[in-house]
């Protein structure tokens, strides 16, 4: 079955400290992979997508990830978190050109100021 | 501003009972994906809608139905409920113009508690 999986469900860092998420799926053939934000009361936002090209993509906020196709691998980075980046986050994929997106359980992301 | 509105916030309803939940796509776009977020869980495909019709649909009972309205708006019918139904229901809207993997606009979601 084509799933996405999240390494952790909560992370707690402090401020500055280096983030990486990561993000596996299950699929062998065209995926297009997406991250998303949840802030506290806030709806689901894109923080940034890859469909193909150049395996690191960069996003809002000064985030980045690292499609790596022989891992199934998309794993999110920021170099130094903010208070501000405490949140829910989700990894997700459309896989061979199916019109659902398949979400990760998500990681709650707790940054101590 | 999500662009996407979803109503009501929030509802409880008791088992068996059955419930609307209504969603405005965000101005422009024409389709409309329904998903179920369970708690400590990560959103769940119910189904999509464009030009008034389900394309697809994720591994949910026929006790969810959906509809899509001429102005693109769409609502989700449950009936029946479950204790399990108990969940955060979002709405996201895309162009599909833009392609099957154009990115989607959430809504804030519909807490449906079943009591």
């Amino acid at each position: 079955a084509q799933s996405v999986s999240q390494h952790n469900h909560h992370v707690i860092l402090s401020e500055a400290a280096s983030l990486e998420l990561g993000c596996n799926y299950s699929y062998g053939g065209t995926v297009n992979l997406f991250w998303y934000v949840q802030y506290p009361g806030q709806h689901l936002q894109l923080l940034l997508k890859y469909f193909s090209g150049d395996p690191l993509v960069k996003g809002i906020k000064g985030f980045e990830a690292e499609f790596i196709k022989s891992k199934f691998s998309f794993n999110l980075r920021k170099p130094s978190v903010q208070w501000s980046d405490t949140a829910e986050y989700f990894c997700a994929a459309f896989m061979e050109y199916g019109n659902k997106l398949v979400f990760g359980a998500g990681t709650i992301l707790r940054v101590k100021s | 501003d999500a662009g996407v509105t979803q109503s009501p916030t929030h509802l409880i309803k008791t088992r068996g009972q059955q419930v609307t939940l209504r969603c405005s796509p965000k101005s422009g776009h024409d389709t409309v994906s329904w998903y179920q977020q369970a708690l400590g869980q990560g959103p769940q495909f119910i189904f999509q809608y464009y030009e008034e019709e389900e394309r697809q649909r994720g591994n949910f009972p026929d006790r969810f139905s959906g509809h899509q309205f001429p102005n693109y708006s769409s609502e989700l019918n449950v009936n029946a409920l479950l204790l399990g139904d108990s969940a955060l229901y979002l709405c996201a809207s895309s162009l599909l113009g833009q392609g099957y993997n154009s990115p989607l606009h959430f809504g804030n979601g519909t807490r449906l508690t079943v009591t």
